[in-house]
């Protein structure tokens, strides 16, 4: 079983919203991942999760907000974002962080309007 | 600096017919290597993975790659493509102690 869920699948905010982005795991990974992905690009690494410390944060701004509450759960958290950041957001896991086998969860489209 | 490169933008072929996407790194410790798969609107799936032994790998859908260190290449095959298989296919490096890179893609079409 290599599933990762991210909910929702659809997400339509305005700049003024907070909303956020869940993702859970089951497969007993210790690093979980948030990537951003604009069309026709490779997914960008935003953070990482380590054993529940955010060991990477590459730059993101901090109108994006990860949290980490338990070792199987990963939230984004969304406030005053721009249009530029509609995207489809995947959330990821592997066994340990750095190198490993990353897994892919479906994703979550998100709409700035 | 670590680098992935996929040659080819996009790649058209006719339903039937073989397949070898290609994908070039650099890389100064020893990779691991990755091919992923994209359909429209899906997140990103792991079709296989190099990081020791045989330098022939297998993966999910009949696909195949074949790691050459002299080369600097981890090239994707299939020996039948299938209409199923149009998607934007990813190639990835990394190592032990660093996180992954991936490519640009190469975007697979399929003629009927």
């Amino acid at each position: 079983d290599t599933e990762v869920t991210q909910t929702p699948k659809h997400l339509v905010m305005g700049m003024t919203n907070k909303k956020s982005l869940k993702c859970e795991q089951h497969m007993g990974h210790r690093a979980m991942y948030w990537y951003k992905q604009k069309a026709k690009k490779p997914p960008e690494l935003m953070f990482v999760y380590s054993y529940e410390k955010l060991s990477i944060n590459e730059s993101v701004p901090s109108r994006f907000s990860p949290e980490c509450p338990n070792s199987s759960l990963l939230n984004l958290h969304l406030h005053a974002l721009q249009p530029e950041d509609s995207a489809l957001y995947l959330c990821a896991s592997s066994p340990d962080a750095l190198g490993n086998t990353i897994y892919f969860g479906e994703g979550s489209w998100l709409t700035v309007v | 600096a670590q680098s992935v490169t996929q040659p080819d933008i996009h790649i058209t072929v006719s339903e039937g017919a073989s397949l070898e996407l290609r994908c070039n790194y650099s890389y100064g410790a020893t990779p691991y290597l990755f091919w992923y798969v994209q359909s429209p609107g899906q997140g990103l799936q792991l079709l296989l993975k190099y990081f020791s032994g045989d330098t022939l790998v297998q993966g999910i859908k009949g696909f195949e790659a074949e790691f050459k260190r002299s080369q600097s290449s981890f090239n994707l095959r299939k020996p039948s493509v299938h209409w199923s298989d149009a998607a934007e296919y990813f190639c990835a490096v990394s190592n032990r102690d660093d996180k992954i890179i991936f490519g640009k893609g190469t975007r697979l079409h399929i003629l009927p």
